[in-house]
């Protein structure tokens, strides 16, 4: 069966260290690959796309990689901050999107 | 530019009773979904709308009508609401190329069924 599986529920860091959250699936095959971020109460916000053929992208303190062989996304926060604390959801870019159940980061200061 | 707008923000109702959640967005996306999102289970979709004059059933349709009444608005109705149902919905829209932007989600409407 198709699954799609956030590494833990939750993660707690340090401040200014770096965050990695990994997202792995099985049985798709994603054109792309998306995270959002959420904060509590409040809808999901997009962050970045990943596309098949792209190893990593860049935004700001923001990285994601996407490795199609192993099936895994990892998505890293350099110089994590406080306001960083949230809850990252992946999705893969099936049809339609598939979300993944999420990870809270708590960056503790 | 308000987004994507949910209304109500929260509601209560009564097992068997019926209530209609509305969505609408002004950002001129051909895509728009209705979710629901419940402790431990993420995001699961329960209908979406590809265009104007579609509807799909997603993950979790039971119990759950739709329609697309326009370009700008999807509206999500539970014809005989049960307790299984209590949950937060999120409204969400996309644009351009099918499924490849990014959505765009309302704040959300707080629901519980007693």
């Amino acid at each position: 069966s198709q699954k799609i599986e956030q590494n833990s529920e939750a993660l707690n860091i340090q401040e200014g260290k770096t965050a990695t959250l990994t997202c792995n699936y099985t049985n798709y095959s994603p054109a792309y690959l998306q995270w959002y971020r959420q904060d509590p109460g409040r809808g999901p916000v997009f962050l970045l796309l990943i596309r098949e053929n792209e190893k990593e992208k860049r935004k700001e303190r923001l990285k994601v990689t996407f490795d199609t062989t192993l099936k895994q996304s990892l998505f890293h926060i350099t110089a994590s901050q406080p306001a960083d604390s949230a809850t990252y959801l992946c999705a893969l870019g099936n049809t339609p999107l598939v979300f993944g159940k999420g990870t809270r980061l708590s960056v503790i200061a | 530019n308000a987004g994507v707008t949910q209304t109500p923000k929260f509601q209560v109702l009564k097992t068997g009773q019926s209530m209609t959640l509305q969505c609408a967005q002004d950002m001129n996306h051909n895509s728009m979904y209705w979710y629901r999102q419940d402790p431990g289970m993420g995001l699961r979709l329960i209908y979406y709308s590809a265009s104007e004059g579609t509807t799909d059933k997603g993950e979790v349709p039971n119990g759950y009508n739709v329609s697309r009444l326009n370009k700008r608005e999807f509206s999500l109705r539970l014809e005989s609401a049960a307790p299984s149902q209590t949950s937060v919905y999120f409204c969400a829209s996309s644009g351009g190329t099918r499924y490849l932007n990014e959505q765009f989600f309302g704040p959300g409407t707080r629901l519980t069924v007693l």
